[in-house]
């Protein structure tokens, strides 16, 4: 069974511009979080969705926003990039339709704004 | 919303010696338990999680203690060895219904010597 996979792996990225990242669950998992992992530092939550809306997002500006597909795969897009943006990004997924508790972590697309 | 504090931040012990982190979070509606290590470099991994029915958990090593008067649970590593280096996170949270938000400790970075 494949795992969460995340693309690109690397991105580089001009301050003021915007970055898509992309996620795909695990075949059958509906929920899709979205965190922040800054160099040394912990997990910061940004997104919640499940079922193709928005349920939650955590303390970050407008400028993160993203959306969820029919076929439950996710984006992330960061727009007017901001050099404290570079960071890496983890998504990760749920099979909350069938009452799942544990997450499973992408790979994580890393982020560098110049 | 949950409100997550781990201690230690860091914890250097000697090979073979025991490990202790400790989770304790502020929504009493909370009723999973889990533990991600994350080693430098790759994902997080869930390692050990705990129902709010179960007062403690062993696998092999690893064991959780979970004290849901005193709203606290626990990570025990014992004997431990180098390859348990890494960061540890808890994310303590209520699974059902409309909420759903993973708020993740802010981790402990675990350093095992030789």
């Amino acid at each position: 069974e494949a795992g969460v996979t995340q693309s690109p792996t690397h991105l580089i990225k001009t301050r003021g511009q915007q970055a898509t990242l992309r996620c795909s669950p695990i075949s059958g998992h509906t929920s899709v979080y979205w965190y922040q992992q800054a160099l040394g530092l912990g997990l910061q939550f940004l997104l919640w969705y499940d079922e193709g809306e928005e349920r939650n997002r955590g303390n970050f500006p407008p400028r993160f926003s993203g959306r969820q597909f029919p076929n439950y795969s996710s984006e992330l897009n960061v727009n007017a990039l901001e050099l404290e943006d570079s960071a890496l990004y983890l998504c990760a997924s749920n099979p909350r339709r069938i009452s799942g508790n544990t997450i499973y972590f992408g790979e994580g697309s890393w982020l560098t704004v110049v | 919303g949950e409100n997550v504090e781990q201690h230690p931040s860091t914890l250097s012990v000697q090979e073979g010696d025991s490990a202790v982190i400790k989770c304790t979070y502020s929504d009493s509606a909370s009723n999973y338990f889990p533990w991600y290590k994350q080693e430098l470099g790759k994902r997080p991994q869930l390692i050990i999680d705990i129902r709010s029915n179960v007062g403690e958990k062993k696998d092999q090593r690893i064991a959780v203690t979970l004290n849901k008067t005193a709203k606290h649970f626990s990570l025990h590593i014992t004997e431990t060895q180098p390859e348990d280096s890494a960061v540890y996170f808890c994310a303590p949270h209520y699974y059902g219904g409309s909420q759903g938000n993973l708020i993740f400790g802010k981790g402990t970075k675990l350093s095992v010597k030789p």
